[in-house]
């Protein structure tokens, strides 16, 4: 099945800062979505990106389908953006990676 | 409100009890799947649904039935749970099948002693 890899494992920011999440796919995708784990372990869906690029709000996303991969970018962040992001591809099989561990501290 | 709900959303039970996890969901959707969340090993699909009757085999199966008698429901059904099923459970559904964008539940923390 399919790869993926997420990079860093664990991103620790202060407040205001900006940051980047890396997904790798091994293979081209149907899908690819993020989430964020917050800390009572509900899954939040961010965005549906298969490819291009979406935006909401502090948060945007983008999916070259053709290189690979996806990068998550939060601006501003907040101790609020806390927890683990997750990126999730399908192929044939829907896998998710390993989850970036965010930590913004006030 | 479209939505996947999940019940229990927190239990501890004993080995060989068995326990049924429900979801439901209210937005027509065909495909449904189960989740299994472990540290250091993230998203693990244990079965889905592409519809009414049909189900089949994610990758860790194995001591989990589930069934899809209507469209809203798919119950996980842990017939003889033991610690290693010890776990956060996610449900989850989606339009068509699983290249489209999926919908999760509030998830399940199972404890089995």
């Amino acid at each position: 099945g399919i790869q993926v890899e997420q990079s860093p494992p664990d991103l620790i920011l202060q407040e205001g800062a900006n940051s980047t999440l890396r997904c790798n796919f091994s293979d081209s995708v149907n899908n690819l979505q993020w989430f964020h784990q917050n800390p009572w372990g509900q899954l939040i869906n961010l965005f549906y990106i298969p490819s291009g690029t979406k935006q909401n709000g502090r948060l945007s996303a983008t999916t070259v389908a053709t290189e690979r991969y996806s990068l998550l970018y939060i601006s501003s962040s907040q101790t609020t953006d806390s927890g683990v992001y997750f990126c999730a591809a399908v192929v044939f099989d829907m896998r998710f990676g390993a989850g970036t561990r965010l930590t913004v501290k006030p | 409100e479209a939505q996947v709900t999940q019940n229990p959303r927190y239990l501890i039970t004993v080995t060989g009890k068995k326990l049924t996890v429900t979801c439901s969901q209210n937005m027509n959707h065909e495909y449904m799947s189960w989740y299994r969340q472990d540290p250091g090993l993230g998203l693990r699909q244990i079965y889905y649904s592409m519809n009414v009757e049909v189900t089949d085999k994610g990758d860790v199966p194995e001591g989990y039935k589930v069934s899809r008698k209507e469209k809203r429901n798919f119950p996980l059904i842990l017939e003889s749970p033991s610690p290693n099923q010890t776990s956060l459970y996610f449900c989850a559904s989606s339009y068509g099948d699983k290249r489209y964008e999926q919908y999760f539940g509030p998830g399940t923390r199972l404890t089995v002693t």
